[in-house]
């Protein structure tokens, strides 16, 4: 599985956009970036995945370059409740998830 | 989309006492089932995969007569954790991993284990 280094943590004001880049130098070509939010004492939520290029949902969108060795979670507007850990994973669908360290977003008002 | 549910939401025990942690599949048949651990400001550790009607895979590391896991029927895998020690406290994490060709995992909501 595909190594990947994101921010240890980063502080935003509500409002905001807030960009989480990642790379993935060893990314392999069947591999997916899926972004997942958690909570404090809950449980990871999916919030993205793709392939290349952009990926946009209600919630964020995913900017992938050509070369794919890196990718940027974008959140909108952010607001107090998108203060959480953030993980970056790279790997070919329907595998095991290998989790990060995650970048730990706080948000400020 | 799938909902996954984990019974006790907490639980604490004595040392030397085995705790069992049951992950449910609310709507969906799950066949794959995986179990993680996750200690206190840290990331989620992959302990095993959890295969319907077949032995559970473990990660390295992870033993696998300590932490028992069990995935009897489609809805439902367990692990117990054998006489558990106050380093076997943590938060524990079960998810499924969604219909074929599904985009995500879906997580259970945990689970937090101290050991006295």
């Amino acid at each position: 599985l595909a190594k990947t280094t994101q921010p240890i943590s980063m502080d935003s004001y509500e409002g905001q956009e807030v960009n989480i880049t990642c790379s993935h130098n060893n990314i392999a070509t069947n591999d997916y970036i899926t972004w997942y939010q958690q909570f404090p004492s809950q449980g990871p939520r999916f919030i993205i995945q793709g392939y290349k290029t952009k990926v946009t949902n209600e919630v964020a969108s995913l900017f992938i370059p050509a070369d794919r060795k890196s990718s940027t979670l974008s959140l909108p507007r952010v607001s107090l409740s998108d203060t959480a850990v953030y993980y970056c994973l790279v790997g070919p669908r329907d595998d095991k998830i290998i989790f990060g360290k995650g970048t730990r977003l706080h948000i400020l008002p | 989309g799938a909902v996954v549910s984990q019974h006790p939401s907490w639980v604490i025990c004595k040392s030397g006492t085995s705790v069992k942690i049951e992950c449910r599949s609310l709507d969906f048949q799950a066949t794959t089932m995986f179990w993680y651990r996750q200690f206190p400001k840290q990331s989620l550790m992959l302990m095993a995969t959890s295969n319907e009607g077949s032995k559970a895979t473990y990660e390295q590391g992870v033993e696998k007569d300590k932490f028992l896991i069990n995935h009897a029927s489609l809805t439902l895998s367990t692990l117990t954790v054998t006489s558990a020690h106050p380093e076997d406290s943590s938060f524990y994490i079960c998810s499924e991993r969604g219909r074929e060709g599904s985009d995500e995992q879906f997580f259970g909501p945990g689970t937090r284990l101290t050991v006295l």
